[in-house]
């Protein structure tokens, strides 16, 4: 299995600043990927950041908006700026299990969250 | 593509009462299949997990059976706790193409004691 820590866990800011999450595996991992959580709804994926490579971003999210940088197999961090009251969500990080011994293929470990309220 | 439907919650129930929730898929190969369970604050945690028709997942006293003829995997448990009380989110990945699996918009579960 895969143990993954974000940080901040929580926090609450004002509009128009930004925030920056981390995210570490205690293994090395290829793929990473972050997700938000909006109350009440479903996981969105917002991109998908493999070590030494830009992210790859899914339709609606952008890169001046939420920056990735990637830059090692065991860590992450993802940026939201100019952050709007709209930005309030839970922010997830997760890795695919592929390669790592002992675990299902296919399968997915999500870190804690990390919980953005927006002012 | 692909896409996950779940019942909507929440789910009130009291404990040892019988739980189901519903989940069928639409995809366009033979997906993996999972339930992941998120209790309050916490991030997702997979449950259980089936890779082909006919395949039960089980854990936790939960378990789910992979129907391909009707394209559901249903989540059931037969006596439930307080301590079940969660979001379960259903999920599908494609194992001949990305890791990156289709959820359901999750189903609250709330168990009374």
């Amino acid at each position: 299995s895969a143990v993954i820590s974000q940080k901040p866990s929580r926090d609450i800011c004002q509009r128009g600043t930004s925030l920056t999450i981390q995210c570490q595996v205690d293994s090395q991992v290829t793929m990473m990927f972050w997700y938000r959580q909006q109350p009440g709804q479903s996981l969105t994926l917002i991109a998908t950041a493999n070590q030494g490579s830009e992210a790859t971003y899914e339709s609606g999210f952008v890169i001046d908006k939420f920056p990735i940088s990637r830059p090692n197999l065991t860590f992450s961090t993802l940026t939201v700026s100019n952050m709007s009251p709209e930005d309030s969500s839970i922010y997830l990080c997760s890795v695919e299990a592929g390669g790592l011994a002992g675990v299902g293929y296919n399968e997915q470990f999500f870190g804690p969250g990390t919980r953005l309220t927006v002012l | 593509g692909n896409s996950v439907t779940q019942m909507e919650g929440p789910v009130t129930l009291s404990e040892e009462a019988f739980l189901t929730i519903n989940c069928t898929y639409t995809a366009t190969g033979y997906p993996s299949l999972f339930w992941y369970v998120q209790y309050p604050g916490e991030g997702l945690q997979l449950l259980l997990k089936a890779t082909k028709a006919d395949d039960k997942g089980s854990n936790k006293g939960f378990e789910a059976t992979y129907r391909k003829e009707t394209t559901s995997f249903h989540l059931e448990k037969g006596s439930v706790q307080v301590s079940d009380s969660a979001v379960y989110f259903c999920a599908l990945s494609d194992p001949g193409g990305s890791y990156i699996p289709t959820f359901g918009r999750g189903t609250s579960l709330i168990v009374h004691p």
